[in-house]
Formats: C-alpha cells, sequence, structure tokens
C-alpha cells in the first residue's frame, strides 16, 4: 500500500519562506507521478494550486511555485501571508487511474 | 468557465444506498474524465474513484471497490456515483472534480465542485 506523506503541520512568520514537502512511504518522488497541489480552508472545497510539479492553475499568485526536492515533491511559499493559513494537500498520480492523495499539512502563519 | 455542482448527499442508514449526481454548468463534462474524492469530517482529502473520459474504464479506491458505482451520461453533462452497502465511514463530503486535459487524462485533478455531504447512521 502506497503511502503519500506530508508533513502533519508547519509554521511560519508573516514575509517568511516556507517548503512543504509531498514524499512517498517508499521511493521518490519524480515528474512521471505528476505532483499536484491543493489549497484548502475551512468549509471551502480544495483549490488547485499547482499541478504536473511546477504549472501554476490560473489565477495563482507566483509566490507559490512546485518542484522536485531531493525525492519529494515541494511546494515553495514565497513571503507568507496571513491568509497563506489553509491546509495543504499534494497527490501524486500512481499509474493505472489511481491517484493517492497525502494526509495534509497544517499551515500556520503566526 | 468550469463549474462543478455536486447534489444528492443525506442521511441514509447504515446498508442502504445513495446516488450522487456531478453537473457543470457553463461547459461540457463530455471529453474529460471525472473524479470522485472525499472528506470525512475533520479529515483529509481520499481519492474515491474515476471514470475515463469515454466512460470505458474506471478505477475505484479499494474503500469502495465492488460497493460504488461510477458513470456517466454526457447527454445530460452528469456524473453520478451509485452508493451501496454504505457504512458509517462513508460519512464524508463528496466531491466531483475534473481533470485539467481531455481524452485519456485521468490526472491532474484541476476543477472542483463545493461538495455534497453524506451521512451514514441509524
Amino acid at each position: 500500500q502506497t503511502v503519500v506523506t506530508q508533513e502533519p503541520s508547519f509554521s511560519v512568520s508573516p514575509g517568511e519562506t516556507v517548503t512543504l514537502t509531498c514524499g512517498l512511504s517508499s521511493g521518490s518522488v519524480s515528474s512521471s507521478y505528476q505532483p499536484t497541489w491543493f489549497q484548502q480552508t475551512p468549509g471551502q472545497p480544495p483549490r488547485t494550486l499547482i499541478y504536473n510539479t511546477d504549472i501554476r492553475s490560473s489565477g495563482v499568485p507566483d509566490r507559490f511555485s512546485g518542484s522536485i526536492l531531493g525525492n519529494k515533491a515541494a511546494l515553495t511559499i514565497t513571503g507568507a501571508r496571513a491568509d497563506d493559513e489553509s491546509d495543504y494537500y499534494c497527490a501524486l498520480y500512481m499509474g493505472g487511474g489511481i491517484s493517492v492523495f497525502g494526509g495534509g499539512t497544517k499551515l500556520t502563519v503566526l | 468557465q468550469v463549474q462543478l455542482v455536486e447534489s444528492g448527499g443525506g442521511v441514509v442508514q447504515p446498508g442502504r444506498s445513495l446516488r450522487l449526481a456531478c453537473t457543470s454548468s457553463g461547459s461540457t463534462l463530455s471529453g474529460y474524465g471525472m473524479h470522485w474524492v472525499r472528506q470525512a469530517p475533520g479529515k483529509g482529502l481520499e481519492w474515491v474513484v474515476v471514470i475515463s473520459y469515454d466512460g470505458n474504464y474506471k478505477y475505484y479506491a479499494d474503500s469502495v471497490q465492488g460497493r460504488f458505482t461510477i458513470s456517466r451520461d454526457d447527454s445530460k453533462n452528469t456524473v453520478f456515483l451509485e452508493m451501496n452497502s454504505l457504512r458509517a465511514e462513508d460519512t464524508a463530503k463528496y466531491y466531483c472534480a475534473r481533470v485539467s486535459g481531455g481524452s485519456g487524462s485521468y490526472f491532474p485533478l484541476l476543477y472542483w465542485g463545493r461538495g455534497t455531504l453524506v451521512t451514514v447512521s441509524s
């Protein structure tokens, strides 16, 4: 059973840069997994931020960027703002129609 | 503008069935793979199922295999999720999502609906 791993929580000060990661319980994440990042605030549906590793969805500020760092996918928020405080999920495409979500990272900006 | 709207949620007893629908206003679902993703109260996102753009291929999470069935009716611009033998652990908000690319794409999920809540309780 493949598990997609994310930091359960992260804290950042306003204006700082934070990098969240998305890994695999076994193996390395590469662009072939088409890493996708979602932002979700309480009571709202998920919003797709980044897909195919590093492509920003329409309307997403360029403060958000995606990459592969080492053996993980990464979401970097440059100059964190108070309204970036959200849950962030990554998802990977495992092939054969199967997608897997990570457990999510609760980002606190304070 | 792709706007997805889910419907059909509600309270249902364990062992019973429920049928969810996902429709799009302003754009066609025809030609795109479609997913259902759920989120139990206070929990993370869980992928449930995907249907191919032509309805010929369907892939399910182990947790719902054999109990849930996805289908699509492009003439109605709607995707359905038939949920049978419901359990308490199926309680969640169910979101439909459309993939970004057409034809054979199953990923990534780009557009999301606002979800419909399913509560399985006696």
